[in-house]
């Protein structure tokens, strides 16, 4: 089905382990992007990708790393998991950037619970 | 601080009613508005989007209104029905954030419950 999937939707890890968010699209959108959602900052962005290969930092990337090899693919990686990474991850796609007037499509989300 | 806010964290209104919601964004720079919604466990769905040459945007029960000397944008949705509670969120396109095409910004949003 086209559209743009996470995976997983739940996830519970311990502090200190690493854990990949996954995040693939159908539509061949050249920009990508990682947000986290929690009470009280809304959504903020992580780490956005314009292209295969070309990744950039967001307002809050420490923790994280991301990877774009295939334009359908952009996996989020927490290194080392801490408890303030407990949150809802979400990821996006855009056929362009925002400042051409595109929006953005969201998946549902990942529920990721640090312990 | 956020550049992008909203006036009322709830709003609660009759079923058949019209809602309005607002938000504030201080970056006069910005020219790209989207209004998403957002049901519980849900990620954002896209509503209605707006251009700064344009002062009202129409869809299907929902109006966009923006006003640019104060920086303020509104979304209207006219016969409220209880499928339209959720989370709304208003989002600007920060063309200085982000690399030469911008990213858009979230406002923490508004929740919308519709009584029956």
């Amino acid at each position: 089905d086209a559209g743009i999937t996470q995976s997983p939707r739940y996830k519970i890890t311990e502090t200190g382990r690493q854990v990949t968010l996954m995040c693939h699209q159908t539509w061949s959108h050249s920009y990508m992007f990682w947000y986290r959602q929690d009470l009280g900052h809304g959504l903020r962005l992580i780490y956005y990708s314009a292209a295969a290969d070309i990744t950039d930092k967001g307002e809050v990337p420490d923790g994280y790393v991301v990877s774009r090899s295939k334009t359908e693919n952009f996996p989020l990686t927490l290194e080392s998991a801490t408890r303030s990474q407990t949150s809802v991850y979400f990821c996006a796609s855009s056929e362009s950037g925002a400042r051409r007037g595109y929006g953005y499509t969201f998946g549902s989300g990942t529920r990721l619970t640090v312990v | 601080g956020e550049s992008v806010g909203l006036h009322l964290p709830t709003l609660s209104v009759q079923e058949g009613d019209n809602s309005i919601i607002n938000c504030a964004y201080s970056n006069s720079a910005s020219d790209y508005f989207i209004w998403y919604k957002q049901e519980s466990g849900k990620g954002p769905q896209f509503i209605i989007d707006i251009r700064s040459n344009m002062d009202k945007r129409q869809g299907q029960r929902v109006t966009v209104l923006l006003n640019k000397t104060v920086k303020h944008l509104s979304l209207q949705i006219a016969a409220t029905q209880p499928g339209d509670s959720a989370v709304y969120f208003c989002a600007e396109n920060a063309p200085s954030y982000g690399g030469s095409q911008g990213n858009l910004i979230f406002g923490k949003g508004t929740k919308l419950s519709v009584k029956p």
